[in-house]
Parts: structure tokens; C-alpha cells; sequence
């Protein structure tokens, strides 16, 4: 299986902010990488796909980059509806897997 | 309207059985990979299963194998999870999740979820 590890586990940021998230790949996975953010009580919804293509609807203060082995989520100013989780996933090979998540928390 | 909804969640005591159904409307179901996603209580996600849109491959994550059977019916528009020989650390809120289409196996549309719990 290929593990992920992302990072940090926790950001404390401000509104208006620049935040980054890191994901770091046991082995390279070309562009196989998707991006998503859950709220509390809620499904996780898809934000970015193919390590950098942004799904429909999603605003474009998001952005992804990467490919190989690491892999970087950034929100370029943060919104107050953006306070959740976000979560990695690699789909190159079966098991498909997830990263730790992250919690984008209000400082 | 696209919609998953998940149903059969409940407490089941360990070593006991579940069958998890999911209902899709508002697009062709039988065009997509369907997969099942869980999360244990205050945890992250974890990819359970998925299935081709003809039934002919299915995919699980080891913990899984030999316990969960995943299944569809095109005809009912319905995703199944037999799920047997459940443990404690099965509990968990299941989700229905769609493949995107031609973009590999990430999930662009959810279900709310089931929960499952393996108590005595």
C-alpha cells in the first residue's frame, strides 16, 4: 500500500490568510492525487483532482501542485467557510488511501 | 437532481452481519465505478471497496477482505455492502461515493452516510 503522510495536522490561521497543506507520498504516484474538504457532520467534497485541476464549481482561491511524491494544497486567502478538514487521496494504485487530514482551525 | 443515500447502518454486536444499500438518482449509475468510504468516529477517511459499472472487478482494502462483499443491481440503481464478521473497529460512518468519470478513482459526489456501530 502506498502511505501518505500529510502536513501539518493542525494550521490556526486568520481570515484573509495564506494557507499551505503538504502531502508527501511512500512512493511516487505521478499526478494520481485529489484534494477534498470536509465540515463537521458532512461528506467530504471533492476540491482538486488530477494533483492540480480544479473541480467545477470550486473557488479558485484553491490551487494544488506537485506530482511524483510531494504534493502541496494551498488556499490563497482564506474565507471563513473554509474552517475544515482537508484530506489527500492517492489514486494510482489499489488500496486507494488517504492522507491523516488537516484542520484548518480559527486562530 | 444527483443524489446517493445510504440506508442500513445500525448497532450490530460483534461478529454479527449488515447489508448496506445506497440509492442513486439523478444520473446514469450504470456508467460510473461506485466505492464505499468510511470514517470511524473523530477520524479520517478510509476507502472501503469499489465496484466496475458492470460488476466484473471489485477492489478492497485488505482489513476487509473475506469479510465485506460489495455489489450492485444497474437495474435498481443500487450500491450494496455485505458486511459480515463485523469487529469493533468497523464503526463508522459509511459513505457512498461516486468515481469521477475519466478522472480516475476519486469521488466527485457523496452520499450523507450510514452509521454503523459494533457493539455488545
Amino acid at each position: 500500500a502506498i502511505w501518505m503522510t500529510q502536513s501539518p495536522s493542525l494550521v490556526s490561521a486568520s481570515t484573509g490568510d495564506r494557507v499551505t497543506i503538504s502531502c508527501r507520498m511512500s512512493q511516487g504516484i505521478s499526478s494520481y492525487l485529489a484534494w477534498y474538504q470536509q465540515k463537521p457532520g458532512k461528506a467530504p467534497e471533492l476540491l482538486i483532482y488530477a494533483a492540480s485541476t480544479l473541480q467545477s464549481g470550486v473557488p479558485s482561491r484553491f490551487s494544488g501542485s506537485g506530482s511524483g511524491t510531494d504534493f502541496t494544497l494551498t488556499i490563497s486567502c482564506l474565507q471563513s467557510e473554509d474552517f475544515a478538514t482537508y484530506y489527500c487521496q492517492q489514486y494510482y494504485s489499489f488500496p486507494l488511501t488517504f492522507g491523516g487530514g488537516t484542520k484548518v482551525e480559527i486562530k | 437532481e444527483m443524489q446517493l443515500v445510504e440506508s442500513g447502518g445500525g448497532l450490530v454486536q460483534p461478529g454479527g452481519s449488515l447489508r448496506l444499500s445506497c440509492a442513486a438518482s439523478g444520473f446514469t449509475f450504470s456508467s460510473y465505478w461506485m466505492n464505499w468510504v468510511r470514517q470511524a468516529p473523530g477520524k479520517g477517511l478510509e476507502w472501503v471497496a469499489n465496484i466496475k459499472q458492470d460488476g466484473g472487478e471489485k477492489y478492497y482494502v485488505d482489513s476487509v477482505k473475506g469479510r465485506f462483499t460489495i455489489s450492485r443491481d444497474n437495474a435498481q440503481n443500487s450500491l450494496y455492502l455485505q458486511m459480515n464478521s463485523l469487529r469493533a473497529e468497523d464503526t463508522a460512518v459509511f459513505y457512498c461515493a461516486r468515481s469521477k468519470k475519466g478522472g480516475g478513482h476519486n469521488f466527485d459526489f457523496w452520499g450523507r452516510g450510514t452509521l454503523v456501530t459494533v457493539s455488545s
